[in-house]
């Protein structure tokens, strides 16, 4: 069975630092997914990356594949309050997603 | 964009009763739909694969008999949870199968059962 780990499971951080969430997989898999969920909310699509070396922006966040090492990468950069949240990986295989335990993430001012 | 809905937002219901959720995609098509649930501060764990017209593929540790879901259309899937006990208060999330292996997710459903 894949088996998908995140690191860290808790950050605190403050406004304006940068900060980076891992996403490790166990087996081969060429579709990586990055979903925010806000408290008592469903999951937000942020990123899909379909292939190695992929790596998609989004204001401040930025995300990275590669499938080689099996990991992913989401960064943030100069963090805000509002970016306070959980964030999920996702393993796609075959019609399956198999998710991260999830990355509780709180900015401090 | 694609979007699912679920129905109800939230229950409350006693023990011993049967709930019934709700999963629609409502502006696609969706011969597969997924059922999540999701306890407190935890990730979302896989119950089950449904497939339009087909039976659903129940994981691993997850009562098929407990849980019974139903794909009868190309744009529901409806979750029912049986004789409900407390243990079964969590979120519930279904999501929709679309083109390239996306996956669109529903709002969710929060049971409580008291």
């Amino acid at each position: 069975e894949l088996k998908v780990e995140q690191n860290p499971l808790f950050l605190s951080m403050q406004e304006g630092k940068n900060y980076t969430i891992y996403c490790n997989y166990s087996t081969t898999s060429d579709r990586l997914y990055w979903y925010r969920q806000d408290p008592g909310k469903s999951l937000e699509s942020l990123f899909v990356l379909l292939s190695n070396g992929a790596v998609k922006q989004e204001g401040r966040l930025m995300a990275s594949l590669d499938t080689k090492a099996r990991l992913s990468t989401l960064h943030i950069t100069a963090a805000v309050h509002d970016l306070s949240a959980t964030y999920f990986c996702a393993v796609g295989q075959g019609n399956q997603f198999y998710f991260g335990t999830g990355t509780s993430l709180t900015v401090i001012p | 964009g694609a979007v699912v809905s679920q129905h109800p937002s939230w229950v409350i219901c006693k023990s011993g009763t049967s709930v019934k959720i709700e999963c629609r995609s409502l502006d696609f098509q969706a011969t597969t739909m997924f059922w999540y649930r999701q306890f407190p501060k935890q990730s979302l764990m896989l119950m089950a694969t449904s497939n339009e017209g087909s039976k659903a593929t129940y994981e691993q540790g997850v009562e098929k008999d407990k849980f019974l879901i139903n794909h009868a259309s190309l744009t529901l899937s409806t979750l029912t949870v049986t004789s409900a006990h407390p243990e079964d208060s969590s979120f519930y999330i279904c999501s929709a199968r679309g083109l390239a292996y996306e996956q669109y997710f529903g709002p969710g459903t929060r049971l409580t059962v008291t």
